[in-house]
């Protein structure tokens, strides 16, 4: 079974500051994608950032990156220029490249963005 | 595009009684609605998976007769919680996949409090 895990549960960032969340996946798979997830306070949740595993460049979104290393089975998120919208809980997710197939989450790390 | 609703956004049950919450594709057509269950300060638990037309599968330790998951159309899937009680109170978050590229779009959740 797959499994992933974020290792920090929270984290802290001054604003305009660069946080690096971390997080890494177990799967015996070849063909995934890799998801960054942000649920701010109201819960709703939002896609920030997506990677697919065949692909070797690391996606990006603004001031949104991810760092994928797909041998070390390890999928980082870089936030630049940080802003206090960006205080949410973010979530790792992973999914196999098959129809219906659905999402395992990491277990989430609370962002804080100090003014 | 692709807009998932829930509906309601908050409830509240007397325990003994049933509540049914509604997840609507507005935009587009799921071909797969899951079901998420989010206790506070915790990552989203997969419920269940259910494709239109057919059963829903549950996951190991989900009571199927407890919470009953109907998916009548590609827009439309319902969760009813049935004979509630205070330990059923939580967040619910439904959300629908497209067919290619199987892209998940979540639901704003359902707040449930049993009383």
């Amino acid at each position: 079974a797959q499994t992933v895990t974020q290792s920090q549960p929270e984290m802290s960032v001054q604003e305009a500051e660069t946080v690096t969340l971390s997080c890494t996946y177990d799967t015996s798979e070849s063909d995934y994608y890799l998801f960054w997830y942000k649920q701010p306070p109201s819960r709703q949740m939002i896609l920030v950032i997506r990677q697919e595993a065949y692909k070797q460049q690391n996606a990006t979104e603004n001031r949104f990156s991810v760092n994928f290393q797909k041998a070390a089975k390890s999928f980082s998120l870089k936030i630049s220029d940080s802003q206090l919208g960006d205080a949410a809980m973010y979530f790792c997710a992973y999914r196999r490249n098959n129809a219906g197939n659905m999402l395992t989450f990491g277990g989430g790390t609370r962002l804080m963005v100090k003014p | 595009g692709a807009v998932v609703s829930q509906h309601p956004s908050w409830v509240i049950c007397k325990s003994g009684t049933s509540v049914k919450i509604e997840c609507r594709s507005l935009d587009f057509q799921a071909t797969t609605m899951f079901w998420y269950r989010q206790f506070p300060k915790q990552s989203l638990m997969l419920m269940a998976t259910s494709n239109e037309g057919s059963k829903a599968t549950y996951e190991q330790g989900v009571e199927k007769d407890k919470f009953l998951i109907n998916h009548a159309s590609l827009t439309l899937s319902t969760l009813t919680v049935t004979s509630a009680h205070p330990e059923d109170s939580s967040f619910y978050i439904c959300s629908a996949a497209t067919s290619e590229p199987y892209e998940q779009y979540f639901g704003p959740g359902t707040r449930l409090t049993v009383t």
